[in-house]
């Protein structure tokens, strides 16, 4: 069965650098999404992706992320420089369709991002 | 706004019995529903969703979901439980009407079976 994939599965990182979270979504999907979980807390929308542009945001995706797709299999969260407070589970997900079909979303296994 | 409430962090149940997760939401307009389950060091996998049409939905491994309107519910449910169901549990919803095919999610449902 498809899988989404996203590498590294743990990335420590100094407060204050730039990371980029990387993500394969299964390779028909039309939609991309990141998610979030803080340790303890839910699972948080961040932003969802289609047709090449951001078609909805949380009000934690501030100037400091994007995302990009940069070819047709890669889809990447960058965080410009990070605090302590972006320390969580980074999810990617994708589905075929939105919409009224609404497919369900499939999920990566997550990188773990630890900020220092 | 949309919301989900799992008012039970952990769910214990002996193998072979009935299990139920509860899920209750608040969603402009009529909801889309999920479960999704999380194994260690996985991610979310899909069980069922409820999107229209029978409030009895049927999904992955044997588990069902009964979709509630009036009590804005989406209790999960297995008729007999399996060790292997140990698992993390999550409720999500969306709105319809929801541009970027948002999913809320509950905080979660430890389930711990017995055997």
């Amino acid at each position: 069965e498809p899988e989404v994939t996203q590498t590294p599965s743990h990335q420590v990182t100094q407060m204050g650098q730039e990371v980029i979270l990387r993500c394969v979504p299964i390779s028909n999907h039309l939609y991309f999404y990141w998610y979030r979980q803080i340790l303890g807390q839910k699972v948080e929308f961040l932003v969802s992706f289609y047709n090449n542009e951001i078609s909805e945001k949380s009000e934690i995706f501030d100037d400091q992320f994007s995302v990009e797709r940069p070819d047709g299999s890669n889809f990447t969260l960058k965080i410009r420089s990070t605090k302590l407070e972006d320390s969580a589970m980074y999810f990617c997900a994708s589905s075929l369709e939105g919409g009224p079909r609404n497919q369900p979303q499939h999920f990566g296994d997550g990188t773990r991002l630890s900020i220092l | 706004a949309q919301s989900v409430a799992q008012p039970e962090d952990q769910v214990n149940v002996a193998e072979g019995n009935p299990l139920t997760v509860k899920c209750t939401y608040s969603v402009s307009g009529n909801p889309y529903l999920f479960w999704y389950v999380q194994y260690p060091n996985r991610g979310l996998q899909f069980l069922l969703k409820y999107i229209t049409g029978d409030n009895l939905v049927k999904g992955s491994y044997g588990f069902e979901a009964e979709f509630n309107k009036s009590q804005t519910s989406f209790h999960l449910k297995k008729p007999s439980a399996l060790v292997s169901d140990s698992a993390l549990y999550f409720c999500a919803v969306r709105a319809r009407a929801a541009a970027g095919n948002k999913l809320t999610f509950g905080g979660g449902t430890r389930v711990l079976v017995k055997p």
